[in-house]
C-alpha cells in the first residue's frame, strides 16, 4: 500500500487566498484524521471522520477553515480566506476500524506558508 | 498544565548510549502512542500500549498504569536514531493528545 497521501507537499500562497489540501487514506481505513502542527502549539487534532461523517470539529480554529469528506478515498482541508498564522505543517492520518487499539498511520504533511 | 508532559525536552548523547525520554499524562486513556517524527517532517508509529511493555528491535516502551508514566528506551543509540519523539494519550476511540515532543540528537 502507498500509505496516506497528501498533497500539496508545500504550498506558498499570499494572505487572503483560499488553500485546498488533499489527503487520500489508507484503503480500508474507515477512520481520518486532520491534525496541524506549529512550533508553539505542536501537533493538535483539528477534525477526524469516521465513516466519512465528520465525528470532531472541535479542533477547528474558526469558520475559516472547512473538512470534507465526500466518500472512503478523499478528503479535503480548506482554509478561506487564509492568514499568516495558518502556516503550519498539516498532517492527514487515518487509521483501520473505529477502536483506540488500532495504529495510526500518517502521511507526510503538506507544509503551509502564508505570506 | 499541558495534559501530556514529556522530558527531556531535547537530549544529546554519543553513539552506543542507553537513551530514556519519559512521558506523563494527567487523564484518563484508553492507550498511549509514541511516535517518531525525522527531519523532514514525516511521523511514524513506534508503539501503542495500554500496559506493560512493549520491544521492537532496539526500542522499548513501557507503561504504568497507575502511576500515568511511560518510557521510551533506545539501546545501543545510533545516529540515525535522531528525530523527534512524541508521545500521545488516546482519550477514547479516537482522539489524540499529544506532548510537546523530544528532539534527540545522537553524535557518532
Amino acid at each position: 500500500d502507498a500509505g496516506v497521501i497528501q498533497s500539496p507537499r508545500h504550498e506558498v500562497t499570499e494572505m487572503g487566498q483560499e488553500v485546498t489540501l488533499r489527503c487520500k487514506p489508507i484503503s480500508g481505513h474507515n477512520s481520518l484524521f486532520w491534525y496541524r502542527q506549529t512550533m508553539m502549539r505542536g501537533l493538535e487534532l483539528l477534525i477526524y471522520f469516521n465513516n466519512n461523517v465528520p465525528i470532531d470539529d472541535s479542533g477547528m480554529p474558526e469558520d475559516r477553515f472547512s473538512a470534507k469528506m465526500p466518500n472512503a478515498s478523499f478528503s479535503t482541508l480548506k482554509i478561506q480566506p487564509s492568514e499568516p498564522r495558518d502556516s503550519a505543517v498539516y498532517f492527514c492520518a487515518s487509521r483501520p476500524q473505529s477502536r483506540s487499539g488500532n495504529t495510526i498511520y500518517f502521511g507526510e504533511g503538506s507544509w503551509l506558508t502564508v505570506v | 498544565k499541558n495534559e501530556v508532559e514529556q522530558s527531556p525536552q531535547n537530549l544529546t548523547a554519543q553513539e552506543g548510549e542507553f537513551i530514556t525520554i519519559n512521558c506523563s499524562y494527567s487523564v484518563g486513556i484508553s492507550a498511549l502512542h509514541w511516535l517518531q517524527q525525522h527531519p523532514g517532517g514525516g511521523i511514524v508509529s513506534l508503539f501503542m500500549l495500554s500496559s506493560g511493555k512493549k520491544k521492537h528491535g532496539r526500542l522499548i516502551a513501557t507503561i504504568n498504569i497507575q502511576e500515568k508514566h511511560s518510557s521510551l528506551h533506545i539501546t545501543a543509540s545510533h545516529p540515525r536514531d535522531s528525530a523527534v519523539y512524541i508521545c500521545a494519550v488516546a482519550q477514547g476511540a479516537q482522539k489524540l493528545v499529544f506532548g510537546q515532543g523530544t528532539r534527540l540528537t545522537i553524535n557518532p
